[in-house]
């Protein structure tokens, strides 16, 4: 009963850095999404990915990178982490057709100093 | 495009209180509806949804019925629990020639219910 399991849960990053965010549903969803929350922006869109070894922008994809190698993981790459990506990530999955909502995972609060 | 506005909070209740928060929407093709709700320090969880107009979603004493005329979503709950403080999301999923099936999301509205 894990649904979306997403890791680490925080991280403090210096100005550079770089790191991975790794997500794993274990539905069997097609579907997968990187979303940032930042407060009074509601959720944004980073990157998706509609099966495995395909991924698409999202709308603020700028300084991020993912992979979907396996179609249970998706990974988020920050290669030099900036303070702007100070933020709330969230990775959620769902199934095809319009009828399903998403599947969200509890979050990774990123620190970038 | 697709997009979703909901009443911008926060909103502050009474225990016991009703509570409604507007949601409205603009979409090509024909959307299914949903609220997602946001506990403190989580992730977003479905709360309720509805797939085809006039249909009411319902869960946890919360309704949303969705009105194709007036294209909206709208949220109630009779009476709401000091548990049910949380952010509030009203949002949009639709099909028109390969949208990816991309929830689109309202801004979030936070509600607090004081005892």
């Amino acid at each position: 009963n894990a649904g979306v399991t997403q890791t680490p849960k925080f991280r403090v990053l210096k100005t550079g850095q770089s790191m991975t965010l790794l997500c794993a549903q274990d539905m069997n969803h097609e579907y997968m999404y990187w979303y940032r929350q930042d407060p009074g922006m509601g959720l944004r869109l980073i990157h998706y990915s509609v099966g495995e070894g395909t991924t698409a922008k999202g709308e603020v994809p700028d300084g991020y990178n993912v992979s979907r190698l396996k179609k249970q993981n998706f990974l988020l790459g920050l290669e030099s982490a900036a303070p702007s990506q100070t933020s709330v990530y969230f990775c959620a999955s769902s199934s095809l057709g319009t009828a399903y909502g998403y599947t969200f995972g509890s979050g990774t609060r990123l620190t970038v100093v | 495009g697709n997009s979703v506005t909901q009443m911008e909070g926060p909103v502050t209740l009474s225990e016991e209180a009703f509570l409604t928060i507007n949601c409205t929407y603009t979409a090509t093709g024909y959307p299914s509806l949903f609220w997602y709700v946001q506990y403190p320090g989580e992730g977003l969880q479905l709360l309720l949804k509805a797939t085809k107009a006039d249909d009411k979603g319902s869960n946890k004493g919360f309704e949303a019925t969705y009105r194709k005329e007036t294209t909206s979503f709208h949220l109630e709950k009779g009476s709401v629990q000091v548990s049910d403080s949380a952010v509030y999301f009203c949002a949009l999923i639709t099909n028109s020639g390969g949208s990816n099936y991309k929830l689109t999301f309202g801004k979030g509205t936070l509600l607090t219910v004081n005892p």
